[in-house]
């Protein structure tokens, strides 16, 4: 199983909501990552969690905050976001903790679009 | 040095034809190599990959090849298909517990029938 599950697919929220993405995986993976896309654009990396605990933030405004409850799930938890902020958000996983380079699993996505 | 240099931007081919697309980078620390297709909506897909110690990996139509030297790496569809047409994304990857996949630009495709 190389499944990464993220829910919702898609959400609208308003700018002063609180929401939350959830991400799953039962790869035993040991590293976690929430990416944003825009349309046409790569993944830009947000944050990565490695062996439950958070080991890059890429300088991301404190609106968004990642949680990793356990090796399995992570998630983003947002707050008072920006019209700006509407985009795909992506996690993925990958074994981590290696001394060589291993795939990165991604899920489908959450589209995200703030009102 | 942690860019990731893609191109073309965009690729029309015909049915059957072999595109080529391009990366290039800078940081001789990046060790692993991946390939990601994307369709409109849904998050990119590992296609393939491939370690600075080969020079060349198949996996069934697709193709990368590998230049160590002149840090240069491409991905070629075979006999390509309409059902190929997505944006393709190559990366650099650290490895390491911090490792971060840096992406190209990425290429979108089309393959005409």
């Amino acid at each position: 199983d190389t499944e990464v599950t993220q829910t919702p697919k898609h959400l609208v929220m308003g700018m002063t909501n609180k929401k939350s993405l959830k991400c799953e995986q039962h790869m035993g993976h040991r590293a976690m990552y929430w990416y944003k896309q825009k349309a046409k654009k790569p993944p830009e990396l947000m944050f990565v969690y490695s062996y439950e605990k958070l080991s890059i933030n890429e300088s991301v405004p404190s609106r968004f905050s990642p949680e990793c409850p356990n090796s399995s799930l992570l998630n983003l938890h947002l707050h008072a976001l920006q019209p700006e902020d509407s985009a795909l958000y992506l996690c993925a996983s990958s074994q981590g903790g290696s001394p060589v380079g291993t795939e990165a699993f991604f899920g489908q996505g959450t589209r995200l679009t703030v009102v | 040095q942690q860019q990731v240099k893609q191109s073309p931007q965009s690729l029309i081919v015909q049915k059957g034809g072999i595109p080529i697309i391009n990366c290039a980078y800078e940081n001789t620390a990046f060790d692993y190599f991946p390939w990601y297709q994307q369709f409109p909506g849904k998050g990119p897909a590992l296609l393939i990959a491939i370690r600075p110690d080969v020079s060349e990996k198949k996996e069934g139509r697709f193709t990368i090849s590998f230049n160590k030297s002149a840090k240069q790496f491409s991905l070629h569809i075979m006999d390509s298909q309409p059902g190929d047409s997505a944006t393709y994304f190559c990366a650099a990857y650290i490895s390491g517990n911090t490792g971060k996949l840096i992406f190209g630009q990425g290429t979108t495709l089309q393959v005409k029938p």
